[in-house]
């Protein structure tokens, strides 16, 4: 079965500052994973996506995110974070078509002044 | 905005209720995914059609159904409502079942339900 683990359940972090969420998955084949973030209020948006190829990847808002497969990994990147990123951030894990995707717990990043 | 259109926003009912929620997805995409999200369970996987027919099955209780019509939205009933279906439920929509490699699932804003 798949599976995503978010480990950090809360992040403070300053303005300005970078920022890294963790994403690790389970998945018996090679995993198409996803990042989306989720503001008060509002559906959750499509910030990146990992299908093949080149393991880091580049999305909206200034995020990245490298795909390590040897730690199962996914883990998502801001150099400099803006107020405005405050929100959850879910890690997801999906395969070929037909799969449904499996989201881990959430991150909470809360952006410090 | 995602082009998923999720209908009512709010929902306020009883226990032991009956209540419809409505998706409309992006023009042009077949699937249609339902999720429930809750504090203590998170995002959970209900249920996906694709043109029409179920396609998977999540953790979908008995008392919750779902279809998909030939105009591609699709209704989430969800009866014999109970405390713990308190949440936000949300619709995706996405071209074929998991969306290809250029197109993953695209959101709705959810409909938030709360049952007293």
């Amino acid at each position: 079965a798949q599976s995503v683990t978010q480990p950090d359940i809360h992040i403070t972090v300053s303005e300005g500052a970078s920022l890294e969420l963790r994403c690790n998955y389970s998945y018996g084949a090679t995993p198409y994973l996803f990042w989306y973030v989720q503001s008060p209020c509002q559906g959750l948006q499509l910030l990146l996506k990992y299908f093949s190829g080149d393991t880091l990847v580049q999305g909206i808002k200034g995020f990245e995110a490298e795909f390590k497969r040897s730690q199962s990994s996914f883990n998502l990147r801001k150099p400099s974070v803006h107020w405005s990123d405050a929100a959850e951030y879910f890690c997801a894990v999906g395969g070929a078509a037909g799969n449904k995707l499996t989201f881990g717990g959430g991150t909470r990043v809360l952006v410090k002044p | 905005d995602s082009g998923v259109t999720q209908t009512p926003k709010h929902l306020i009912t009883a226990t032991g209720q009956r209540v419809t929620l409505r998706c409309s997805p992006r023009s042009g995409d077949l699937s249609v995914y339902w999720y429930q999200q809750s504090l203590d369970q998170g995002l959970q996987f209900l249920i996906q059609y694709y043109n029409g027919e179920e396609r998977a099955k999540g953790n979908i209780l008995e008392r919750f159904s779902a279809q998909q019509f030939p105009d591609l939205h699709s209704e989430l009933n969800l009866s014999s409502l109970e405390l713990g279906d308190s949440a936000l439920y949300f619709c995706a929509s996405s071209p074929r079942s998991l969306g290809g490699r250029s197109s993953p699932l695209h959101f709705g804003n959810g409909t938030r339900l709360t049952v007293t």
